[in-house]
């Protein structure tokens, strides 16, 4: 059974470009939510995704946005990327049946 | 606002030694409470939760913690801790709000456990 599967592992881009992050739940889980997690910090809460709509999100801008697609996998993308967006971008699984959470991998994200 | 504080960022102990970390939340309803536990170039793993009942959970590889609601807290313990345990810990707060699974994590402790 696959954990919660996160790609590319690593990724660097140029200021004010666009990237997009893949996230492929746990089987069962039918609920994704993104973190980010800056150097030496907590991860800290994007936005969560269900039934392929953005049913919460935390303190980021608009140039995050994302999307969930049938099969309940995810997508995180920001736009006008910025020197401080670079960062570990995790994602997490779970199911409306039992709140526990699991995580994937992370992305790596650097922003030169 | 919702918040989660670590008390220790760093500890440094020697095998056998007792561990203990602090964390408090600032959120007045009802709370789930986590401890994840993140080993070096590992992903984030549970290592125990609270939901409700018994304030003392026990979670896995021996670690222990204890709500205390008057209090705000959900310090984690393990009497004995061994080289393995060497990681990073994360305390994380769910704010029942909403009936949503949303995690506020506090800075980390990072746990170094010399032989």
């Amino acid at each position: 059974d696959a954990g919660v599967t996160q790609s590319p592992t690593h990724l660097i881009k140029t200021r004010g470009q666009q990237v997009t992050l893949r996230c492929s739940p746990k089987s069962g889980h039918d609920t994704v939510s993104w973190y980010q997690q800056a150097l030496g910090q907590g991860p800290q809460f994007i936005f969560q995704y269900y039934e392929e709509e953005e049913r919460q999100r935390g303190n980021f801008p608009d140039r995050f946005s994302g999307h969930q697609f049938p099969n309940y996998s995810s997508e995180l993308n920001v736009n006008a990327l910025l020197l401080g967006d670079s960062a570990l971008y995790l994602c997490a699984s779970s199911s409306t049946r039992n709140t526990e959470a699991f995580f994937g991998q992370g992305t790596r994200l650097t922003v030169v | 606002a919702q918040s989660v504080s670590q008390h220790n960022h760093h500890v440094i102990l020697s095998e056998a030694a007792s561990l203990e970390l602090g964390c408090n939340y600032s959120y007045g309803g009802t709370v789930n409470l986590f401890w994840y536990v993140q080993y070096p170039g590992q992903h984030l793993q549970l290592l125990l939760k609270y939901f409700s009942g018994d304030p003392l959970v026990k979670g896995i590889k021996g670690f222990e913690a204890e709500f205390i609601k008057s209090k705000f807290s959900f310090n984690l313990r393990k009497p004995s801790v061994q080289w393995s345990d060497t990681a990073e810990y994360f305390c994380a707060v769910n704010p029942l709000s909403g009936g949503y699974n949303k995690l506020i994590f506090g800075a980390g402790t990072r746990l170094a456990v010399h032989p």
